[in-house]
């Protein structure tokens, strides 16, 4: 059973567009929403997350719009640029021991980003 | 450097063979995790450590994979007797009291 479900599975954009990247979870258990970017040949590498108290944070072009009550979250990246052309990740965690902080992460399968110039 | 470090980054294998993987944390980091990533999938937890404790375990570690945390330093996932279906990036994180994960470029494991 997939707990995130992510799409699109894959995106193209024009340089200087919006991308938009969407998620939907299951488990209302989950509290803690990160994003994760990979480049080929890399690990993923945390780009922004939230958690459910806040419907939308922003850090510089990228912005996470959360909505609990229909468990979903989205990415923004804003004046999308080439080198943003890359995976990306939505993941949800769940702290499973009081005070120890498991966060085991859920991913979505992932989103192909290819921005063109 | 003072990310994630794993090696080796890749190793290519004949099957039924024995393989080990290291994972070195961010040194104040005492909590660390495996993962792993088959091709156009998101990666999937495999085991949690907190110090040298092994507190957590996925369905998917079965009885061929072994995990150690001596000292709560470094880590190490050993594969016994590999499988094709063994074939994937193996994915180590570390994190702090944050929960804030942060990965290391994987161990590429290839079973012929």
């Amino acid at each position: 059973q997939q707990q995130v479900k992510q799409s699109p599975q894959s995106l193209i954009v024009q340089k200087g567009g919006i991308s938009i990247i969407n998620c939907a979870y299951e488990n209302t258990a989950f509290d803690y929403f990160p994003w994760y970017q990979q480049f080929p040949g890399k690990g993923p590498a945390l780009l922004i997350a939230i958690r459910p108290d806040v419907s939308e944070k922003k850090e510089g072009r990228f912005t996470i719009s959360f909505n609990k009550s229909a468990k979903q979250f989205s990415l923004h990246i804003m004046d999308s640029q080439p080198g943003d052309s890359a995976t990306y990740f939505c993941a949800a965690s769940i702290p499973r021991y009081s005070g120890a902080g498991s966060y085991q992460l859920t991913f979505g399968k992932g989103t192909k980003l290819s921005v063109i110039p | 450097d003072t990310g994630v470090s794993q090696n080796p980054r890749h190793k290519i294998t004949k099957r039924g063979q024995n393989v080990t993987f290291r994972c070195d944390p961010i040194s104040e980091h005492n909590r660390l995790y495996w993962y792993r990533q088959t091709l156009g999938q998101g990666p999937e937890f495999l085991t949690y450590f907190q110090n040298e404790a092994q507190l957590e375990k996925s369905r998917l570690l079965s009885d061929r994979f072994s995990a150690e945390r001596p000292k709560g330093s470094f880590s190490t996932l050993e594969i016994q007797r590999t499988e094709q279906g063994d074939s994937a990036m193996y994915l180590c994180a570390s994190s702090s009291g944050t929960g804030i994960q942060y990965f290391g470029a994987g161990t590429r494991l290839s079973v012929l």
